[in-house]
Protein backbone atom coordinates (compact mmCIF):
# COMPACT_ATOMS: atom_id res chain seq x y z
CA UNK A 1 0.00 0.00 0.00
CA UNK A 2 0.98 3.58 -0.64
CA UNK A 3 2.19 5.69 1.58
CA UNK A 4 2.48 9.73 2.18
CA UNK A 5 4.97 11.25 4.36
CA UNK A 6 4.46 15.12 5.77
CA UNK A 7 6.80 16.42 8.29
CA UNK A 8 4.37 17.10 11.32
CA UNK A 9 5.34 20.83 11.95
CA UNK A 10 6.60 24.15 10.46
CA UNK A 11 6.43 27.57 11.59
CA UNK A 12 7.25 30.41 10.15
CA UNK A 13 7.09 34.33 10.93
CA UNK A 14 4.27 36.47 9.06
CA UNK A 15 5.27 37.47 5.58
CA UNK A 16 8.04 34.62 5.15
CA UNK A 17 7.61 31.43 2.58
CA UNK A 18 6.43 28.37 4.17
CA UNK A 19 7.34 25.17 2.37
CA UNK A 20 5.15 21.82 3.13
CA UNK A 21 6.45 18.86 1.42
CA UNK A 22 4.82 15.47 0.78
CA UNK A 23 7.24 12.28 -0.23
CA UNK A 24 5.75 8.88 -1.64
CA UNK A 25 6.17 6.76 -4.48
CA UNK A 26 2.68 7.37 -5.96
CA UNK A 27 3.20 10.84 -6.28
CA UNK A 28 5.94 9.65 -9.17
CA UNK A 29 2.77 8.91 -11.05
CA UNK A 30 -0.33 10.44 -9.51
CA UNK A 31 -1.59 14.33 -8.91
CA UNK A 32 -0.99 15.59 -5.58
CA UNK A 33 -3.81 17.90 -4.35
CA UNK A 34 -3.59 19.78 -0.88
CA UNK A 35 -5.93 21.09 1.91
CA UNK A 36 -6.21 23.66 4.25
CA UNK A 37 -8.14 22.60 7.41
CA UNK A 38 -9.18 25.04 10.48
CA UNK A 39 -9.91 23.58 13.57
CA UNK A 40 -13.39 22.70 13.76
CA UNK A 41 -13.90 23.24 9.69
CA UNK A 42 -14.21 21.01 6.50
CA UNK A 43 -11.30 20.31 4.08
CA UNK A 44 -10.40 23.43 1.82
CA UNK A 45 -8.77 22.80 -1.14
CA UNK A 46 -5.85 24.83 -2.08
CA UNK A 47 -4.07 23.34 -4.57
CA UNK A 48 -4.85 20.40 -7.63
CA UNK A 49 -3.36 18.60 -10.23
CA UNK A 50 -0.13 19.10 -8.48
CA UNK A 51 -0.02 22.96 -9.26
CA UNK A 52 -3.73 24.59 -10.16
CA UNK A 53 -5.36 26.85 -7.82
CA UNK A 54 -9.08 26.84 -7.07
CA UNK A 55 -10.73 29.69 -7.70
CA UNK A 56 -10.75 31.91 -4.97
CA UNK A 57 -7.66 30.73 -3.40
CA UNK A 58 -5.11 33.34 -3.00
CA UNK A 59 -1.74 33.76 -5.15
CA UNK A 60 0.51 33.22 -1.78
CA UNK A 61 -0.27 29.51 -2.38
CA UNK A 62 1.25 27.76 -5.17
CA UNK A 63 2.21 23.66 -6.26
CA UNK A 64 5.13 21.94 -7.58
CA UNK A 65 6.38 18.42 -7.92
CA UNK A 66 9.60 16.69 -8.50
CA UNK A 67 9.78 12.63 -8.91
CA UNK A 68 8.56 11.79 -5.62
CA UNK A 69 8.07 14.74 -3.71
CA UNK A 70 5.03 17.45 -3.47
CA UNK A 71 5.70 21.00 -2.17
CA UNK A 72 2.61 23.63 -1.06
CA UNK A 73 4.89 26.91 -1.40
CA UNK A 74 2.82 29.72 0.41
CA UNK A 75 4.77 32.68 -0.52
CA UNK A 76 4.23 35.36 2.17
CA UNK A 77 2.08 33.11 5.25
CA UNK A 78 -0.20 35.24 6.90
CA UNK A 79 -1.23 35.17 10.58
CA UNK A 80 -4.73 33.60 9.14
CA UNK A 81 -2.92 30.73 6.85
CA UNK A 82 -2.14 29.13 10.49
CA UNK A 83 -3.96 25.68 10.24
CA UNK A 84 -3.21 21.55 9.30
CA UNK A 85 -2.68 21.22 5.35
CA UNK A 86 -2.52 17.63 4.41
CA UNK A 87 -1.38 16.46 0.80
CA UNK A 88 -3.18 13.49 -0.60
CA UNK A 89 -3.37 11.43 -3.70
CA UNK A 90 -5.36 9.16 -5.58
CA UNK A 91 -3.90 5.28 -6.28
CA UNK A 92 -5.30 3.49 -9.42
CA UNK A 93 -8.49 1.50 -7.69
CA UNK A 94 -9.70 5.00 -6.92
CA UNK A 95 -8.62 4.64 -3.10
CA UNK A 96 -7.61 8.18 -1.55
CA UNK A 97 -4.05 8.04 0.20
CA UNK A 98 -3.52 10.90 2.92
CA UNK A 99 -0.58 12.42 4.38
CA UNK A 100 0.16 12.45 7.79
CA UNK A 101 -0.79 16.49 8.05
CA UNK A 102 1.40 19.51 8.45
CA UNK A 103 0.52 21.97 11.61
CA UNK A 104 1.99 25.25 10.00
CA UNK A 105 2.54 27.83 12.66
CA UNK A 106 2.51 31.34 11.61
CA UNK A 107 4.05 33.31 14.53
CA UNK B 1 -21.92 26.16 -8.26
CA UNK B 2 -21.36 22.52 -6.90
CA UNK B 3 -21.65 21.26 -3.58
CA UNK B 4 -22.03 18.59 -1.35
CA UNK B 5 -24.02 19.06 1.61
CA UNK B 6 -24.42 16.48 4.66
CA UNK B 7 -26.98 15.89 7.11
CA UNK B 8 -26.18 16.77 10.70
CA UNK B 9 -24.63 15.68 13.19
CA UNK B 10 -25.97 12.30 15.37
CA UNK B 11 -25.30 11.36 18.48
CA UNK B 12 -26.50 7.81 19.17
CA UNK B 13 -25.73 4.94 21.42
CA UNK B 14 -23.49 1.66 20.63
CA UNK B 15 -25.13 -1.32 18.92
CA UNK B 16 -27.71 1.41 17.24
CA UNK B 17 -28.00 1.91 13.03
CA UNK B 18 -27.19 5.05 11.42
CA UNK B 19 -27.17 5.94 7.51
CA UNK B 20 -25.72 9.59 7.19
CA UNK B 21 -26.40 11.71 3.59
CA UNK B 22 -24.14 13.52 1.13
CA UNK B 23 -26.53 15.41 -1.46
CA UNK B 24 -24.84 17.10 -4.59
CA UNK B 25 -25.57 19.46 -6.61
CA UNK B 26 -24.15 21.91 -9.51
CA UNK B 27 -23.09 19.14 -11.35
CA UNK B 28 -24.25 15.72 -13.33
CA UNK B 29 -24.53 13.32 -9.78
CA UNK B 30 -24.27 10.21 -11.92
CA UNK B 31 -21.04 10.81 -13.83
CA UNK B 32 -18.42 11.14 -11.06
CA UNK B 33 -17.48 9.14 -8.02
CA UNK B 34 -18.46 10.04 -4.38
CA UNK B 35 -15.96 8.81 -1.41
CA UNK B 36 -16.22 8.90 2.56
CA UNK B 37 -13.30 10.18 4.32
CA UNK B 38 -13.43 9.78 8.08
CA UNK B 39 -11.29 11.63 11.00
CA UNK B 40 -11.39 10.73 14.05
CA UNK B 41 -10.95 13.60 16.96
CA UNK B 42 -7.45 14.78 17.04
CA UNK B 43 -6.37 12.26 13.83
CA UNK B 44 -5.69 12.64 10.27
CA UNK B 45 -7.92 11.60 7.53
CA UNK B 46 -9.15 7.38 6.48
CA UNK B 47 -10.14 6.98 3.19
CA UNK B 48 -13.55 4.97 4.04
CA UNK B 49 -14.75 3.71 0.09
CA UNK B 50 -16.10 5.49 -3.21
CA UNK B 51 -19.09 4.61 -5.36
CA UNK B 52 -20.26 5.63 -8.75
CA UNK B 53 -23.71 6.81 -8.70
CA UNK B 54 -24.05 6.47 -12.65
CA UNK B 55 -23.80 2.33 -12.01
CA UNK B 56 -23.71 1.85 -8.03
CA UNK B 57 -20.09 0.11 -8.49
CA UNK B 58 -18.79 0.32 -4.90
CA UNK B 59 -15.02 0.04 -3.83
CA UNK B 60 -14.20 -0.22 -0.10
CA UNK B 61 -10.71 0.49 1.87
CA UNK B 62 -10.09 -2.86 3.26
CA UNK B 63 -9.71 -1.10 6.69
CA UNK B 64 -13.64 -0.51 6.43
CA UNK B 65 -14.72 -3.30 3.95
CA UNK B 66 -18.05 -5.40 5.93
CA UNK B 67 -18.51 -2.27 9.01
CA UNK B 68 -19.77 0.02 6.25
CA UNK B 69 -22.21 0.45 3.81
CA UNK B 70 -22.03 3.02 0.74
CA UNK B 71 -25.34 3.60 -1.14
CA UNK B 72 -26.38 6.48 -3.29
CA UNK B 73 -29.90 7.35 -4.80
CA UNK B 74 -29.27 9.31 -8.10
CA UNK B 75 -33.11 9.71 -7.88
CA UNK B 76 -32.34 11.95 -5.12
CA UNK B 77 -28.70 12.86 -5.97
CA UNK B 78 -27.89 12.02 -2.40
CA UNK B 79 -24.75 9.37 -1.51
CA UNK B 80 -25.02 7.27 2.12
CA UNK B 81 -22.83 6.26 4.43
CA UNK B 82 -24.31 3.42 7.09
CA UNK B 83 -23.82 1.00 9.47
CA UNK B 84 -25.77 -1.38 11.01
CA UNK B 85 -23.85 -1.92 14.79
CA UNK B 86 -22.26 1.01 15.64
CA UNK B 87 -19.23 0.98 18.17
CA UNK B 88 -17.74 4.10 20.34
CA UNK B 89 -14.69 3.71 18.26
CA UNK B 90 -17.15 4.99 15.47
CA UNK B 91 -17.25 8.66 17.19
CA UNK B 92 -15.67 10.74 14.45
CA UNK B 93 -16.34 13.55 11.70
CA UNK B 94 -17.47 11.84 8.44
CA UNK B 95 -17.02 13.61 5.16
CA UNK B 96 -18.07 13.05 1.85
CA UNK B 97 -15.94 14.29 -1.49
CA UNK B 98 -15.64 13.93 -5.09
CA UNK B 99 -13.14 14.78 -7.89
CA UNK B 100 -15.85 16.67 -10.68
CA UNK B 101 -13.68 17.90 -13.95
CA UNK B 102 -10.31 17.35 -11.83
CA UNK B 103 -11.01 19.90 -9.00
CA UNK B 104 -12.20 18.34 -5.57
CA UNK B 105 -14.93 19.29 -3.51
CA UNK B 106 -16.08 18.69 0.03
CA UNK B 107 -18.68 18.19 2.36
CA UNK B 108 -18.85 20.22 5.40
CA UNK B 109 -18.98 17.01 7.20
CA UNK B 110 -21.14 14.98 9.94
CA UNK B 111 -19.80 14.60 13.21
CA UNK B 112 -20.94 10.83 14.57
CA UNK B 113 -20.69 10.75 18.45
CA UNK B 114 -21.52 7.18 19.87
CA UNK B 115 -21.35 6.87 23.71
CA UNK B 116 -23.45 5.27 25.90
Amino acid sequence: SYELTQPSSVSVSPGQTARITCSGDLLAKKYARWFQQKPGQAPVVVIYKDSERPSGIPERFSGSSSGTTVTLTISGAQVEDEADYYCYSAADNNLWVFGGGTKLTVL
Amino acid sequence: EVQLVQSGAEVKKPGESLKISCKGSGYSFTSYSIGWVRQMPGKGLEWMGIIYPGDSDTRYSPSFQGQVTISADKSISTAYLQWSSLKASDTAMYYCASTIAAADYWGQGTLVTVSS
